[in-house]
């Protein structure tokens, strides 16, 4: 079936740092991949949309100028926290419609922790 | 505004049978999906209901009622690897988007 790849699996950085994840989509294209955030025993918060090709779309709330995105090839999307501060600390993760299901393929989820 | 709600948390006991319930007001809809996930790993997809009614698939099934904005997870034969955290998710209409429910963590007793 269809496989988000998603790196690195788990990240501890300083504050003040910068931390890039990246979603590769290994079998199909993913002109959409979708970046939730998912805070202990909570459920996954829609953090933006990305698009090849294109300026993401960010949800209500969420900052663009901390969270940058891109999407620059058809099986990689990249999400980068910049100035990453300890309230940052979550479990990121990647979804993408592959095409071959109803639902969506997900990365295996970044546990980003910020000290 | 977006409200998908589902209870906190559920306990049940190995080989019975448990409903997860869902309750959705969303502006537009193109689906409802069922997707189970442990601790610490990604979603995987359960089930998906566009038109009313059951949808069933080995040992889970999945129940919608759109006029009613409810939907139920139904688990049989509950077994201790079905203790995860199974959420419920409803695609907006005209985009590819999902809207997360709040989630219920299941644990099964032995």
């Amino acid at each position: 079936g269809a496989v988000v790849s998603q790196h690195p699996s788990r990240v501890i950085c300083k504050s003040g740092t910068s931390v890039k994840i990246e979603c590769r989509s290994l079998d199909f294209q993913a002109t959409t991949m979708f970046w939730y955030r998912q805070f202990p025993k909570q459920s996954l918060m829609l953090m933006a949309t990305s698009n090849e090709g294109s300026k993401a779309t960010y949800e209500q709330g969420v900052e663009k100028d901390k969270f940058l995105i891109n999407h620059a090839s058809l099986t990689l999307s990249t999400l980068t926290v910049t100035s990453a501060h300890p309230e940052d600390s979550s479990f990121y993760i990647c979804s993408a419609p592959d095409g071959q299901s109803y639902g969506y393929t997900f990365g295996s989820g970044t546990r980003l922790t910020v000290v | 505004g977006q409200n998908i709600d589902q209870p906190t948390e559920m306990t049940a006991t190995e080989g019975a049978i448990v409903q997860i319930n869902c309750t959705y007001q969303t502006s537009g809809f193109n689906g409802l999906f069922w997707y189970q996930q442990h601790a610490g790993e990604a979603p995987t997809f359960l089930s998906y209901n566009v038109l009313d009614g059951l949808e069933e698939k080995g040992r889970f099934s999945s129940f919608l009622s759109r006029s009613k904005g409810y939907s139920y997870l139904l688990l049989k034969e509950l077994q201790m690897k079905d203790s995860a955290s199974y959420l419920c998710a409803v695609r907006v209409s005209g985009t590819y988007k999902y809207i997360f429910g709040t989630g219920t963590r299941l644990k099964v007793l032995a």
